[in-house]
């Protein structure tokens, strides 16, 4: 199974862009990228998902490499909320035990000082 | 407001007593999940379900039991047959294909001492 590499850990200071890059080298065609954050002690929330082209909501941009060996969740301008733990996930929808979709690694822990 | 609830917050037991935790959603979500996260780490799958009627093991079902009597609950029982049962519990819902994302509800703390 395709697996997932981030930083353990970053800073940002309020108010500015932070780029949180993920490591996917080993993705498949059919492997969506996901991110979903969780602030402490609460369950994980869905930030943004796509599969090759990039992708922005209100809350965050998705930039995806070219031969999709990497993306980075971009949050345009950090505030204090958005200290949390990120998760990157692979997920593919052809596989039909999806069960084994859902690996949520350790992931990176955004500190945002004021 | 839709979501997923669980309850208690918090749950504290004796070793050797079973315990079961609440999970409902009212999203209309085919898909549940439980996960477990210990400090520091990621969440890891304990069981999930498609479908009513049907649930399959995850990477560490061991010592834990569901059922899905009704699409809109999950309930996951931690027995005294698991070693290490201290723990955060999640539970999710997903609308049941893999595109789909997942809403976590807030989970429950369980201390077993």
């Amino acid at each position: 199974d395709a697996k997932t590499t981030q930083p353990n850990s970053m800073e940002s200071n309020e108010e500015e862009p932070v780029h949180l890059p993920c490591n996917h080298s080993t993705i498949s065609g059919t492997d969506y990228i996901h991110w979903y954050r969780q602030l402490p002690s609460q369950g994980p929330e869905y930030v943004i998902h796509g599969l090759t082209s990039n992708v922005n909501n209100r809350m965050a941009s998705l930039a995806i490499a070219e031969d999709r060996k990497s993306s980075t969740l971009i949050l345009h301008r950090a505030t204090l909320r958005d200290a949390a733990v990120y998760y990157c996930i692979l997920r593919d929808p052809s596989r039909r035990n999806y069960g084994q979709n859902f690996v949520f690694g350790p992931g990176t822990r955004l500190s945002v000082l004021p | 407001d839709g979501g997923i609830t669980q309850s208690p917050k918090y749950l504290f037991r004796k070793e050797g007593q079973n315990v079961t935790l609440s999970c409902e959603q009212n999203l209309n979500h085919d898909a549940m999940y439980w996960y477990r996260q210990d400090p520091g780490q990621g969440l890891r799958l304990i069981y999930y379900s498609q479908i009513v009627n049907d649930f399959q093991k995850g990477d560490i079902a061991e010592g834990y039991s569901v059922s899905r009597e009704k699409k809109e609950s999950f309930p996951l029982t931690v027995t005294s047959a698991q070693k290490n049962p201290t723990a955060f519990y999640l539970c999710a819902s997903s609308m049941g294909q893999s595109r789909y994302e997942q809403y976590f509800g807030p989970g429950t703390r369980l201390t077993v001492t």
